[in-house]
């Protein structure tokens, strides 16, 4: 799987939009990205993924540049209660034998504000 | 559903001693993971199962770590003898084939004396 580079914290503002980056400068063709995010003392929860399109959901929008080197996990308007650690993860689609592991690395510390 | 149980969320024991750490999927679900995460290493997988067979097993630190699924609603992550170096957060998940999303347990915080 490819390797991932993100920022190891960053700080935002109660109701402003947090912007996660992610490179992934080595992607493959196949290999999609995906974020989970971890809150203190709680498992890891899968927040959304992507191939090349942008993609939303009731947590977060995707912005997946169009060479696919970066990609940018947006929290459109911030709650404390996202605080945490947000990892980027790239990773052939769809679980198929052989495909289905998730490498984390360090992510990053988002801290929101009041 | 109530989500991946694991149990227990706590435990403490002495260096020596066996540990058996428990995990029930979500019903339906046919893929189980085992992470580990420490403060030094981050969350590693050490190893999973597909319909309660092991598929990788690389992740697993030493012979002293061994995991089973009896069924499809069970599994256990079992450390004899543990160590200091064992103490960590040990996380079960669980998905569906076919599906993206893993969906983690609580985890249990083993701390080794």
């Amino acid at each position: 799987d490819a390797k991932t580079t993100q920022p190891p914290s960053m700080d935002c503002a109660e109701g402003r939009a947090a912007n996660l980056p992610c490179n992934h400068s080595t992607i493959s063709g196949n290999e999609y990205v995906y974020w989970y995010r971890q809150i203190h003392s709680q498992g890891p929860q899968y927040i959304i993924h992507g191939l090349k399109n942008n993609e939303t959901n009731e947590m977060a929008s995707l912005i997946i540049t169009e060479d696919r080197k970066s990609s940018t996990l947006i929290l459109p308007h911030a709650t404390l209660r996202d605080t945490a650690v947000y990892y980027c993860i790239v990773r052939v689609g769809r679980t198929n034998f052989g495909n289905e592991k998730l490498t984390f690395g360090t992510g990053t510390r988002l801290t929101i504000i009041p | 559903d109530a989500g991946v149980i694991q149990s227990p969320r706590h435990e403490v024991t002495e260096m020596g001693q066996e540990v058996t750490l428990r995990c029930k999927p979500i019903s339906g679900h046919d893929y189980l993971f085992w992470y580990r995460q420490t403060m030094m290493r981050g969350l590693e997988l050490l190893i999973y199962f597909n319909n309660n067979v092991p598929i990788d097993d690389s992740g697993m630190p030493e012979d002293r770590f061994s995991a089973k699924m009896p069924n499809a609603s069970f599994s256990t992550l079992k450390i004899q003898p543990s160590e200091p170096r064992d103490s960590a957060v040990y996380f079960c998940a669980s998905s569906l084939s076919g599906e993206n999303e893993q969906f983690f347990g609580p985890g249990t915080r083993l701390t080794v004396l």
